[in-house]
């Protein structure tokens, strides 16, 4: 069957480094996405990965490996804003997106 | 530029009542896709739409039905709508070659009681 799993929850401290992982198990790979979500609004994309490696983005990167069907997205420097759900998502054999339920960021000043 | 816009924001519905949900986007997209979103799971697909005029199924399409007849439009339907339809609706636009790389509406929070 198809399953992203992602943590429910996390909390972490203003000014420090988070880690969000994502494990993935899709009929078929076409990428990796993240996708961030404030609370009662659209999510928004964030990264993507096709290939082995880190991506950067600024504050935010995000790495794949996937013979380990492995993801993580990283936050650096945390601001208040970044108080968010994660949403991890698989492009499977057909293009279409497999959601992870999604991982709650909570940033503590 | 609106980007993706969703009518209604919200709306409350008795067992077996109908409604339509509209979704447009003023971005030239050719696909679009119905999602809800419920507590402690991920975004599930109801219908999808690779272009004007032609419409597929998602994970979840029973008890809902789509239209496409604009490039712009891309419409919901619940003919009969359940308890079980209670959900957050998000509409999402991409386009054929970033496919995955979606714009999403703010949503409809819809409460069929």
């Amino acid at each position: 069957g198809q399953n992203i799993d992602q943590p429910t929850e996390m909390t972490a401290t203003e000014g420090a480094i988070v880690q969000i992982n994502c494990t993935y198990q899709t009929s078929g790979f076409n990428g990796l996405f993240w996708y961030q979500q404030h609370a009662g609004e659209a999510p928004t994309f964030l990264s993507y990965n096709v290939l082995d490696g880190l991506e950067e983005k600024g504050r935010f990167s995000s790495f794949l490996s996937r013979s380990k069907g492995y993801s993580y997205l990283l936050l650096k420097e945390l601001q208040m804003k970044d108080s968010a759900s994660y949403l991890c998502a698989s492009s499977d054999s057909n293009y279409q997106l497999i959601w992870g339920a999604g991982t709650k960021l909570i940033i503590k000043p | 530029n609106a980007g993706v816009t969703q009518t209604p924001k919200f709306r409350v519905l008795k067992t077996g009542q109908s409604m339509t949900l509209l979704c447009a986007q003023d971005m030239n997209h050719e696909y679009m896709y119905w999602y809800r979103q419920d507590p402690g799971m991920g975004l599930r697909l109801i219908h999808y739409s690779v272009g004007e005029g032609t419409t597929a199924k998602g994970e979840v399409p029973d008890g809902y039905n789509v239209s496409r007849l604009k490039k712009q439009n891309f419409l919901l339907g619940l003919e009969s709508a359940a308890p079980s339809q209670t959900s957050v609706y998000f509409c999402a636009s991409g386009t054929e070659s970033g496919a995955n790389v979606l714009t999403f509406g703010a949503g409809s929070r819809l409460t069929v009681l």
